[in-house]
């Protein structure tokens, strides 16, 4: 299996454009999370999905932040306008079952820098 | 919303030294996981426990689910170069509906 495959790698963009980062999960998992990983705050759950439904968005900061899951093996974290603060390493994660949620796999992360 | 707090936030060991690290928690958490994450990667999951005073291994990784279930515990033992990283403990809140990190412990492993 590829694993969770993430793109881009690197995004370096300018304050005030539109970004948007992209995740394929591990065929077959039912689950899949996004995540923002910086110095000062760590590792914070940003939103997850149950077969393609959000369940909980309460991590994304503000409404400058959507995330969608149009298929099973497809899902985006976009953000519009950006701004220098959302310089950060986005992960995504995906895990197979209802049983064991918590089990992740993730992905290698975008490292987003906004100038 | 609730927070793990992770001890010690990083240690430097000599290689073929054992290792113990700790994750606490101010309310109960129903399921303990430990990942690791390597520079410029993401994190990998090493052990999951769901069941206190639960005690679990994988390879030269021992972890247990503290009977308070506000703890746990990670040991490595045998230290080998490889095993340089961050560890971080993480658990669903109570709700099971968000899932939470710890800071971490940034180990060192010296030759």
């Amino acid at each position: 299996d590829a694993g969770v495959i993430q793109s881009p790698r690197h995004e370096v963009t300018e304050m005030g454009q539109e970004v948007t980062l992209r995740c394929k999960p591990i065929s077959g998992h039912d689950y899949l999370f996004w995540y923002r990983q910086t110095m000062m705050r760590g590792l914070e759950l940003l939103i997850y999905f149950n077969n393609n439904v959000p369940i909980d968005d309460s991590g994304m900061p503000e409404d400058r932040f959507s995330a969608k899951m149009p298929n099973a093996s497809f899902s985006t974290l976009k953000i519009q306008p950006s701004e220098p603060r959302d310089s950060a390493v986005y992960f995504c994660a995906s895990s197979p079952s209802d049983t064991r949620p918590y089990e992740q796999y993730f992905g290698p992360g975008t490292r987003l820098t906004v100038t | 919303g609730q927070q793990l707090n992770q001890s010690p936030q990083s240690m430097f060991i000599q290689e073929g030294e054992d290792v113990s690290m700790n994750c606490t928690s101010s309310s109960i958490f129903n399921t303990w996981l430990w990942y690791k994450q390597d520079p410029g990667e993401g994190p990998v999951l090493l052990i999951a426990l769901y069941k206190a005073g639960e005690l679990t291994s994988n390879g030269r990784l021992t972890a247990q689910f503290g009977i308070t279930r506000k703890d746990s515990f990670l040991n490595i033992s045998a230290s080998i170069p490889s095993d340089v990283g961050i560890y971080f403990c993480a658990g669903p809140d109570n709700y099971g509906q968000n899932f939470v990190f710890g800071p971490g412990t940034r180990l060192s492993v010296l030759p």
